[in-house]
């Protein structure tokens, strides 16, 4: 069965940090890898995604992971964290097996402090 | 282009009633997608629908809750029986197809259930 682990509930880092929110999966076979985030109110928004290729994925508002296949690691990292950051991070995994479903580790709960 | 709509945003019901939760997937959109997040969880799947068709319903908790996607665009969750443990925030995603390539899922904003 397919699992993901974020062992970070709470992560706070101050305005202009770099961060970085770890991930841990676990998948029978070759894996397909998201970091989501959910602010207050709003709907799951696709930062980026790890289907193949290159190890290290860019994604939107400047975010980054890497994917490490000997660690079953997806971690997301920014350079400078930005107040409007702020929000809940989801790490989830997926793959062929079961029809595209996805599933989600609990989340880490980013706050930012000016 | 619009974006993918659920309705109602919230709704609270009583212990035993029965609801009905739409959603509106993304036009052309074949695949389907129910998850459930309770407080302080990530969202967890519940079905599947490639066209009008359950492909997979392997996440629904038990039989009191059904889902229908008859025309193979508007999908209904229902949930009857309510009880307070079905309290939490349901989530519909849609995609563009299934067979030939993984593709993103495309997330609605969520109806808050709320079970007195």
């Amino acid at each position: 069965a397919q699992s993901v682990t974020q062992p970070d509930i709470h992560i706070t880092v101050s305005e202009g940090a770099s961060l970085e929110l770890r991930c841990n999966y676990s998948y029978g076979a070759t894996p397909y890898l998201f970091w989501y985030v959910q602010s207050p109110g709003q709907g799951l928004q696709l930062l980026l995604k790890y289907f193949s290729g290159d190890t290290l994925v860019q994604g939107i508002k400047g975010f980054e992971a890497e994917f490490k296949r000997s660690q079953s690691s997806f971690n997301l990292r920014k350079p400078s964290v930005h107040w409007s950051d702020a929000a809940e991070y989801f790490c989830a995994v997926g793959g062929w097996g079961g029809g595209n479903k996805l599933t989600f580790g609990t989340g880490t709960q980013l706050k930012v402090e000016l | 282009g619009a974006g993918v709509s659920q309705t109602p945003s919230n709704k609270v019901t009583e212990k035993g009633k029965y609801v009905e939760l739409r959603c509106d997937p993304i036009s052309g959109h074949t695949a389907l997608y129910w998850y459930r997040q309770s407080l302080g969880q990530g969202p967890e799947f519940l079905i599947y629908f490639q066209g009008t068709g359950a492909a997979d319903d392997s996440g629904l908790p038990n039989d009191r809750f059904f889902a229908v996607r008859p025309e193979g665009s508007v999908s209904t969750l229902k949930i009857q029986r309510t009880e307070r443990g079905d309290s939490a925030v349901y989530l519909c995603a849609s995609s563009p197809r299934q067979s030939g390539s993984y593709n993103e899922q495309f997330f609605g904003p969520g109806t808050r259930l709320t079970v007195l």
